[in-house]
């Protein structure tokens, strides 16, 4: 079974709304990654957590770790066009030297 | 733009063919990555160079054959690839290979075997 779980796999959303995307993790994380990567290019750094409880924004971007290091949460406030893309988290777990394992991804689609 | 640059950015080739893809990094890292990614699967990870010391081989295929010559460059050399072969491959790098160490990516190279 996957050990990193993205939900939904796809999302369409009417600009100015807000949307909110979850990486859940079978394991204790040591850090989560999100990147957001537009179709066929590479994968752009968005935000790193790793304590439980934390929570980082950028723009309008916020991403959450809960508690128990197991879920993190992905939140856009007020979308537009340019957030569309797709959505990754990767997990890095003790013992995983820092090589990431990423979830299957989650594809924004935003309505103008 | 990352700091990670891939070249070719699209690539055709035949079941037959020898070709490599290229990537450098103007980041100042010490740990290099290739991954792939096919259509509908997770982002793979295939190998890791840390201090140009292969690290990790994920079991990948020995068609794929990786160089890193200097921490700045890494090479793939594709040899007799089969079509399932085709995918997005992307580079990246980070300070250095471990635990809690951000990974920054390329634009990726599009392989197509044919």
């Amino acid at each position: 079974s996957q050990e990193l779980e993205q939900s939904p796999q796809s999302l369409i959303v009417q600009e100015g709304k807000n949307l909110t995307i979850n990486c859940t993790s079978s394991k204790t994380l040591y850090g989560l990654y999100w990147y957001k990567q537009k179709y066929g290019e590479g994968l752009i750094f968005l935000m790193m957590l790793q304590k439980g409880g934390e929570e980082k924004s950028h723009e309008k971007i916020t991403a959450k770790l809960d508690e128990k290091k197991q879920q993190s949460s992905l939140h856009i406030t007020a979308s537009q066009p340019s957030h569309a893309g797709i959505y990754l988290c990767g997990a890095d777990w003790a013992g995983s030297q820092g090589n990431l394992i990423f979830g299957k991804g989650t594809k924004l689609s935003v309505k103008p | 733009e990352t700091g990670v640059t891939q070249t070719p950015r699209h690539l055709v080739m035949g079941m037959t063919n020898k070709k490599s893809l290229k990537c450098e990094q103007h980041l100042g890292h010490n740990a290099m990555y290739w991954y792939k990614q096919s259509a509908k699967k997770p982002l793979e990870l295939m190998f890791v160079y840390n201090f140009k010391e292969q690290t990790e081989n994920n079991s990948v295929p020995s068609r794929f054959s990786p160089e890193c010559p200097n921490s700045s460059h890494l090479f793939l050399h594709l040899h007799t690839l089969q079509p399932e072969d085709s995918a997005l491959y992307l580079c990246a790098s980070s300070q250095v290979a471990g635990t809690g160490n951000t990974i920054y990516f390329g634009e990726g190279s599009w392989l197509t075997v044919v």
